[in-house]
């Protein structure tokens, strides 16, 4: 059974550029996650899907970026402009849906941005 | 606001060594905790979940306690090998209301041939 699966695994680019990752959970998990790590930090979430819909984006800065999930499988996160604070990795992750007390999280390999 | 913590920061061992990684979090109502390994570079891989109603859960060389009183989890790996480097991040579920995971820094461990 595939993992989640993410691309691009590095990026780079310049401040002030946009940027989009991608995402795709395992096949059956309709809860989706985005987090972010810092280099020497855990990671932080910043939003969660169940299905299409975006149940929890507090910790998104919704200045400069965005998610979606349009058809409750594969989500795009973007960032615009990027800044130099955004370099981390971007994590993706799924499980499977309404399950409280059983809530294991499977991660992707992540994308790496660099933002000079 | 649930802050987990994880000693020590990093750690060097020989081979064959047995080791414990250390795991604290504040608010002792969660519902599961769940140990990782993450290697440079990579994403995060799950080695065990605990259930707050468990006091252990094992896999092959790998041990995982829970003290949920105590706000304490332990992760035991006997007879250390060389490809046991990584880091170890632990992170606790809270369950409806906050299903985020919240993380630890992680233990950087390495395993000396």
């Amino acid at each position: 059974e595939a993992g989640v699966v993410q691309s691009p695994r590095y990026k780079i680019i310049e401040k002030k550029q946009p940027v989009a990752f991608w995402c795709n959970p395992i096949s059956g998990h309709n809860t989706l996650y985005w987090y972010r790590q810092n280099l020497g930090q855990g990671p932080e979430l910043l939003i969660r899907y169940e299905n299409e819909e975006a149940v929890d984006d507090s910790q998104l800065p919704k200045d400069r970026f965005s998610a979606e999930r349009l058809k409750g499988v594969d989500s795009t996160l973007k960032i615009q402009p990027a800044e130099l604070g955004d370099s981390a990795v971007y994590l993706c992750a799924s499980s499977l849906e309404g399950s409280v007390t059983y809530n294991e999280q499977f991660f992707g390999p992540g994308t790496r941005l660099t933002v000079l | 606001k649930q802050e987990v913590t994880q000693i020590p920061a990093a750690l060097s061992v020989p081979e064959g060594e047995n080791l414990v990684l250390n795991c604290s979090f504040t608010d002792s109502a969660i519902y599961n905790l769940q140990w990782f390994r993450q290697d440079p570079g990579k994403g995060l891989t799950s080695l065990l979940l605990i259930q707050s109603s468990q006091r252990e859960q094992t896999s092959g060389r790998l041990n995982a306690s829970l003290d949920k009183s105590s706000g304490r989890s332990t992760l035991y790996i006997a007879a250390s090998q060389p490809g046991d480097s990584a880091t170890y991040l632990c992170a606790v579920f809270l369950g409806a209301g906050s299903y985020q995971l919240t993380f630890g820094k992680g233990t950087k461990l390495s395993v000396i041939p």
